[in-house]
């Protein structure tokens, strides 16, 4: 089915532990993101990339890296895992520009928990 | 301070039932307002996506309501069914490249 897929869907982590998030999508869109969702809070942005090979900062990027490997697959990295991280990681993808018309599609989500 | 607010924060209903979901928001300025669906542990995914000039959109027994004067939006949900139980998250588009989510409204429909 074509769509958003997010690898892997559960994870413990220790802190100060790293580990990279994949998502990857079939669905030849051009721009792509990176969110959290923590309880009682609307999904915050980390990082996006608008285009092959360009990346930029969100609201929340402070302890990640992100990778925009081509068009298809976009990375989250955390390189010295923090509590405050434990939260579900979301990716999506759209065909065009952030705020445009195009609606998002979601991958399933990641659920990291640092302990 | 750009904000979407949602309410109710959870609604229970009974099967076959209406009901209706609330979202106000001061963003500015404003592009267009989406509203997604968000099964428990699945992703959102898209219902209606308005711009200022549109005052409804309908998707199957899903129907948005927009008012910018006011800055409010509301979802109608007719006929509810089991499958309805889910989250509903409310998003407002402030140009030039900012998204902001509200929180959601928890909706738990029973037999």
């Amino acid at each position: 089915n074509a769509g958003v897929t997010q690898t892997p869907k559960f994870q413990v982590l220790k802190t100060g532990q790293s580990m990279t998030l994949q998502c990857a999508q079939d669905m030849n869109h051009n721009s792509m993101y990176w969110y959290r969702q923590d309880p009682g809070m609307g999904l915050r942005l980390i990082y996006y990339s608008a285009s092959e090979g360009t990346t930029d900062k969100g609201e929340v990027p402070n302890g990640y890296n992100v990778s925009r490997l081509n068009k298809r697959e976009f990375s989250l990295r955390l390189e010295s895992a923090a509590p405050s991280q434990t939260s579900v990681y979301f990716c999506a993808s759209s065909e065009g520009q952030r705020t445009g018309w195009y609606g998002y599609t979601f991958g399933s989500g990641t659920r990291l928990t640092v302990v | 301070k750009n904000q979407v607010e949602q309410s109710p924060q959870s609604l229970i209903i009974l099967e076959g039932k209406n009901c209706t979901l609330q979202c106000n928001y001061t963003v500015s300025p404003f592009s267009n307002l989406r509203w997604y669906k968000q099964d428990t542990g699945r992703g959102p995914v898209s219902l209606t996506i308005m711009t200022f000039s549109e005052n409804t959109k309908s998707n199957g027994r899903y129907t948005a309501t927009l008012d910018a004067d006011t800055k409010q939006s509301s979802l109608h949900i007719t006929a509810s069914q089991l499958s309805d139980s889910a989250s509903y998250i409310c998003v407002v588009s402030a140009a030039p490249d900012k998204l902001i989510f509200g929180t959601g409204t928890r909706l738990q429909v029973f037999p």
